[in-house]
Formats: structure tokens, sequence, C-alpha cells
């Protein structure tokens, strides 16, 4: 069953713009994950967040997490067009401990 | 490349065909996956098998058959499917054992499968 769910579904910026995805998860989480997808490839894992972390960064990456809103945001600072790709975010709940994923954030960087 | 190879990347054939998807992972990883992605729908997770043994199965059709010969290979066998079976399917590896609940999985680039 599906937990977390991205919004926007798609997201259009000029390059060297911020961009910014959320997630919305249902139930309480062990972490969260943030992977990316180039169209027709692989998920690339980008960040794990512990439920007991509230940020964290990585190069221009920036995840949030806030377990009260039962939420988390990716923030891709200075955007380029290589970061046009599908984002996901996944979550491990309980005695759940396969990853569960969203739909997905379509994210176009416009040159 | 990520360390985890499936082949072929694109396969077509008809419902009355039998065909493998084959995923090989040279990470010495100990749990592996199998995700179906359709469009516009979240991935879904099929089979787990960790340390070779199955560990989930989430109710996905008895036409899709997994096998796990070693902690390094993992096949996905496919026979009488339907059109609705067209999908990415997606092979996955992690280092930890799948119930572990703090894996990172690395994907393989996937098998784009079309069920004419």
């Amino acid at each position: 069953s599906q937990q977390g769910e991205e919004d926007p579904q798609a997201l259009s910026i000029q390059e060297g713009e911020n961009a910014t995805m959320n997630c919305s998860y249902k139930t309480s989480i062990n972490n969260l994950q943030w992977y990316r997808q180039n169209s027709g490839r692989g998920l690339v894992h980008l960040i794990l967040i512990r439920s007991n972390e509230r940020e964290k960064h990585s190069g221009r990456l920036r995840v949030t997490l806030d377990t009260s809103k039962k939420s988390s945001s990716l923030l891709i600072t200075a955007s380029r067009a290589a970061d046009t790709a599908s984002y996901f975010c996944a979550t491990t709940s309980g005695s759940a401990r396969q990853l569960t994923f969203g739909s997905g954030t379509q994210l176009t960087v416009l040159p | 490349e990520t360390g985890v190879t499936q082949t072929p990347r694109h396969l077509v054939m008809g419902m009355t065909n039998k065909k493998s998807l084959k995923c090989e992972q040279h990470l010495g990883h100990n749990a592996m996956y199998w995700y179906k992605q359709s469009a516009k729908k979240p991935l879904e997770l099929m089979f787990v098998y960790s340390l070779e043994e199955r560990v989930e199965n989430n109710s996905v059709p008895s036409r899709f058959s997994p096998e796990c010969p070693n902690s390094s290979h993992l096949f996905l066998h496919l026979h009488t499917l339907q059109p609705e079976d067209s999908a990415l399917y997606l092979c996955a590896s992690s280092q930890g054992p799948a119930n572990s609940g703090a894996n990172v999985l690395t994907f393989g680039a996937g098998s784009r499968l079309t069920v004419l």
C-alpha cells in the first residue's frame, strides 16, 4: 500500500532556481529516503533521514523531516538542467520493514 | 553502472510466451528485490529475497515466478502474461538483511516489458 505521497506531481523551473518537493505520509516512520529516477532508468538513492533527525544536507540537497506533520521536503538549490528527473520519497514504518514508495514528482529544469 | 545489472533491457512478448528477466549484483549485498513500475503508479514491491530466502511476496499473480539461486543472482520467470503486466521491472539490492528497516536500495536500470 502507498505510504508517501509527493507534491507537486510536476514542477517546472528555470536553471539556477531552487526546487522544493514535498512528501506526506500516513503512519509513523522509522526513516524516510529520497530517490531520483532519470527517464526510463533505475532509481538512485539520494539521502536517508531517520525519524529522530530534523534536517540533513548533501551537496545541493537539503532534506527536512517534520514528524508532527508527517511530512518531509527535498530542496535542490541552484538547479541545473541535469537535475531533470522524477523524485520519490520512500518510507519504512513499524513492522513493515520494506520500503514503500510514493508516485513521485517530475521535475523539469529548463536551461 | 550501479553494480546491479539487468537483462534484457527491453522485452516484447506475446501472452503465450515464456521468458525470464535476469538480475545480477556485484556489490556483495545480502538482499535482492523485484519492483514493478507502471505509468502514473507508485513502485510496487513484488518479491524480496534475503540471504537467498524469499521473505516477502506481495500477492503477486502466479504467472510471475521468482528464483534466487545465490546471493548475486535473481530471476523473474514470466509465463502467460497479460497486457496489463506491461511495465518497467526493476531489480534492487541492499547490503543489510531485508528486515533491517534501514536499507538503502541500489537499483538496476530496469527491464522494459511489453506484453502484446
